[in-house]
Formats: structure tokens, sequence, C-alpha cells
């Protein structure tokens, strides 16, 4: 099983679209994050839910808005794409517990090609 | 940000041990230092961390100074599949604090 898995791999779309990337964690984990890595391969936060929470919020775009049902899962939902907005977008899930030592595990990728 | 400095790039004979340095020389007691690695654009996979001992797991050996102000990840015999950018992290795990990924390592192993 994945532990931490998103959808859609791939996106392509025009300018001025609206769209959303899904991702589920099956480890157990309270919080999870959102990052995006763009063409020069920097891998920037933008967001992190704990159990449910919106706990940081890296001066994103309003038009971006994550939504986190349960703790298992947090969704990325991108209105009015922009060019600036192509990039791989990734998914992580931590514990952040007393007990854990909070390892980020990833998932594989989401990339948004905006036209 | 970032709280760590490593070097941009290093090259590794296949099959001998690569040794990748991280200063962070700004490090808080309550911080461990953490490595990851990406490999080409997949996820960034989780290595191993460490507060102040020497630590080694099936991946890696992480050697941290006693000072706490640099460490090194060791891969014992690396392969060609070890090729990815190593990013130093440190961080003080709860708290929700977060996790800064620089510009890494691009590690290059060459037959």
């Amino acid at each position: 099983d994945t532990a931490v898995s998103q959808t859609p791999k791939y996106l392509v779309t025009q300018m001025g679209n609206d769209k959303s990337i899904k991702c589920e964690q099956n480890l157990g984990h309270d919080t999870m994050y959102w990052y995006k890595q763009d063409s020069k391969k920097f891998l920037k936060i933008m967001f992190s839910y704990n159990n449910k929470e919106l706990i940081i919020n890296e001066t994103v775009p309003n038009r971006f808005s994550p939504k986190s049902p349960d703790k298992a899962h947090l969704n990325l939902h991108i209105n009015s794409l922009e060019l600036g907005d192509s990039a791989v977008y990734f998914c992580a899930s931590s514990q952040e517990g007393s007990a854990s030592t909070g390892e980020l595990f990833f998932g594989e990728g989401s990339r948004l090609t905006v036209l | 940000d970032a709280k760590t400095t490593q070097p941009t790039s290093m090259d590794c004979a296949e099959g001998r041990a690569a040794n990748l340095p991280c200063n962070h020389s700004t490090i808080s007691g309550n911080e461990y230092v953490y490595w990851y690695r990406q490999i080409h654009s997949q996820g960034p996979q989780y290595i191993i961390h460490g507060l102040k001992n020497n630590e080694t797991n099936e991946m890696a050996s992480l050697i941290i100074t006693e000072d706490r102000k640099s460490s090194t990840l060791i891969l014992p015999h690396a392969t060609l599949r070890d090729t990815a950018v190593y990013y130093c992290i440190v961080r003080a795990p709860h708290n929700f604090n977060k996790f800064y990924f620089g510009s890494g390592t691009k590690l290059n192993v060459k037959p």
C-alpha cells in the first residue's frame, strides 16, 4: 500500500481554470502538508494541517484553498490558474505527537502544467 | 528559512563511500538533523535523523560532531541509484515547526 498517495499525477490545463489535487495518507499521521517545487527545484512549504486544522499558511495566494475533510486527507483546490502555478506539488504527512521525532513522508508529486 | 549549508554538488565513484557534509552552526539544543533525498523528480525520501549521537540504518550513517555544528551523511557503498539531491535539514520536532528544504547537494555517482 502506498503510504502517501496523490491524484492526479499529471494535470495539464488552461489559464483561468479551477483544478484540485487530492492527497491521502494511510500512516495514521496527524499532520499533513502541501509543498510546491518550481522549475528551479526549490521545495517550499505552502500549508500544514494538524487534525483538520490549518497550522501553517506560508502567504500563499487566496486562489489556493486547502481542505482537510479528515486527518487522513488534505486536498488542494486552485482557482483561476496562472502560468506561474505550473510546478510539482507534493503532499506529505508526519506525526507530531510528543512520542514522535516527526519525519516527513512524501507522496510522489502532482505535476501541474498551466498553458 | 533553511539553516544549513551544503555543497552544491559532489561526485562519487560507484562502490565507494559517499560522504556528504552539512554545516548547521546555529543549531539549537532541541533541533534534530534530518536527511532526505530526492531522486530525479520523485517525492523526497526520508533517510535518517539524529540529535547528538551517531546513527545508522539500512540506508546510511549519520555522524554528528560533538558541538553539533556540522554533520556528515555516509552512504557506505554508493550505487548509481543513489544519484540524487540530498537535503540536510534541522528542525525541532513537535510544535509544528516547518521543514525548510534548502538547495541540497546533487550527488553524482559515476560508474
